[in-house]
């Protein structure tokens, strides 16, 4: 059973664009859920990390939104440098340990 | 201050073979963990070690070990591969701490593992 799941899968903006992306998560005890930016090529990138519902972090044209079932990722008057895969992570307890799960991730494209 | 290094970049195997993946993670980082991403299953968790300890592991078969040198740096073993552990093999690091444990994880740029 998917315990994190993100969507959309893909999208494409043109630049100047807003949009959010989604992380709808089902595991018990949430430690944490952590957004990361992975570019073609290279591993992730640490983004944020949000630990209770109504929590929010931003960064430059990004914010993170979390509540008990969900997380967004907002991003600002997009810019051709954004584009990348948007992945999503949780760790809870899930099968009676704690681990770290990742979602599929939405691959973002913006365009000139 | 060095970010987390994986060596080789690319590899190409056999069906059989065993294979070797390395490991050095930023300096002063104890944890290391390994993950393997693949187009279908995404970003999937390996394991994790922390000062030459396996702290936690994940659902995959024990042909995938690893393990911690006192250094921190990190090797991960896949033997008998086969055509299904073609992937890209990710590293990361942390400091390490209980409540540092998989977060704001250092990855590398991975390994690419082709399997024929």
């Amino acid at each position: 059973e998917d315990q994190v799941t993100q969507s959309p899968e893909a999208l494409r903006l043109q630049e100047g664009e807003s949009s959010s992306l989604n992380c709808s998560y089902t595991v018990s005890g949430l430690r944490g859920l952590f957004w990361y930016r992975q570019d073609p090529g290279k591993g992730p990138e640490f983004l944020f990390t949000l630990y209770s519902a109504g929590e929010e972090k931003e960064k430059e044209r990004l914010k993170a939104t979390l509540t008990k079932k969900e997380s967004f990722l907002h991003i600002t008057a997009t810019k051709p440098e954004d584009s990348a895969t948007y992945l999503c992570a949780v760790r809870g307890l899930i099968q009676g340990a704690q681990k770290l799960v990742f979602g599929q991730g939405t691959r973002l494209t913006i365009n000139p | 201050k060095a970010g987390v290094t994986q060596t080789p970049r690319y590899l190409i195997k056999t069906r059989g073979q065993q294979v070797t993946l390395s490991c050095s993670p930023i300096s002063g980082h104890r944890s290391v963990s390994w993950y393997q991403q693949t187009p279908g299953q995404g970003l999937q968790f390996l394991f994790e070690y922390f000062s030459e300890t396996q702290r936690n592991k994940g659902n995959f078969p024990g042909r995938f070990s690893g393990r911690q040198f006192s250094n921190s740096r990190s090797e991960m073993n896949v033997s008998t591969l086969e055509l299904g552990d073609s992937a890209l093999y990710l590293c990361a690091s942390s400091l390490g701490g209980y409540r540092d444990s998989m977060e704001k994880l250092f990855f590398g740029s991975g390994t690419q593992l082709s399997v024929l």
